[in-house]
């Protein structure tokens, strides 16, 4: 089975400061992995994703992740954050049944940008 | 082009009845999937529907079905609700529910009481 595991619930930086919110994942098959992000009472929004065509993956909003097989990792960075980046954040990784998928997602590590 | 839509975006049940929410999809999606987020179990998958008929299922009790129909829009109805189905229930559409990315809807908040 598939699973996704973020390391940290909460996670607190300096405006400005590097963003590192980590995403480990098991998988008996090469996976697809996510970044979504959630800003309070709405929906998530896809910030990246990682289908190997490239293990380093640029997104949305200055946001980059790198895909790891070794470490099964794809660990969610952004050189500077800026206040409007406190938001929750969830990686997730499509689960295959019968051809079809479904994401399995982590759950959520909430940053939080200080001034 | 229209984001997915969820009506209502709050919902105030109280335990025992029964509940209906929509979702209409961004034109020309054909998958819609349901999640259900809590505090304490996070994202949970429900169910997904594909061209009217439901591809796959979640660990949840019978009490939550769903349905699409031809226009892809889609339902969900949870039945004698219960006070811990109080969450934010997520809709998200895509091209085919494959590796096409899944944009999700804004939610609707439903309280049991």
């Amino acid at each position: 089975a598939q699973s996704v595991t973020q390391l940290g619930s909460h996670v607190s930086v300096s405006e400005g400061a590097l963003v590192l919110l980590r995403c480990n994942y098991s998988s008996s098959v090469p996976p697809y992995l996510f970044w979504y992000v959630q800003y309070p009472n709405q929906g998530l929004q896809l910030l990246l994703k990682y289908t190997s065509a490239a293990t380093l993956v640029k997104g949305i909003n200055g946001f980059e992740a790198e895909f790891k097989k070794s470490e099964t990792s794809f660990h969610l960075t952004k050189p500077s954050a800026h206040m409007s980046d406190a938001a929750e954040y969830f990686c997730a990784v499509t689960s295959t049944t019968s051809g079809t998928y479904k994401y399995i997602f982590g759950t959520g590590t909430r940053l939080k940008v200080l001034a | 082009k229209a984001g997915v839509t969820q009506t209502p975006r709050y919902l105030i049940k109280t335990r025992g009845q029964q509940v209906t929410l929509s979702c209409s999809p961004i034109s020309g999606h054909r998958s819609v999937s349901w999640y259900q987020q809590t505090p304490g179990q996070g994202l949970q998958f429900l169910f997904e529907y594909f061209s009217e008929t439901q591809r796959n299922k979640g660990n949840f009790p019978g009490r939550f079905s769903g349905r699409q129909f031809s226009n892809s829009r889609s339902e969900m109805n949870v039945s004698t609700l219960e006070l811990g189905d109080s969450a934010l229930y997520l809709c998200a559409s895509s091209l085919d529910g494959g590796m096409a990315e899944a944009f999700f809807g804004q939610g609707t908040r439903l309280t049991v009481v």
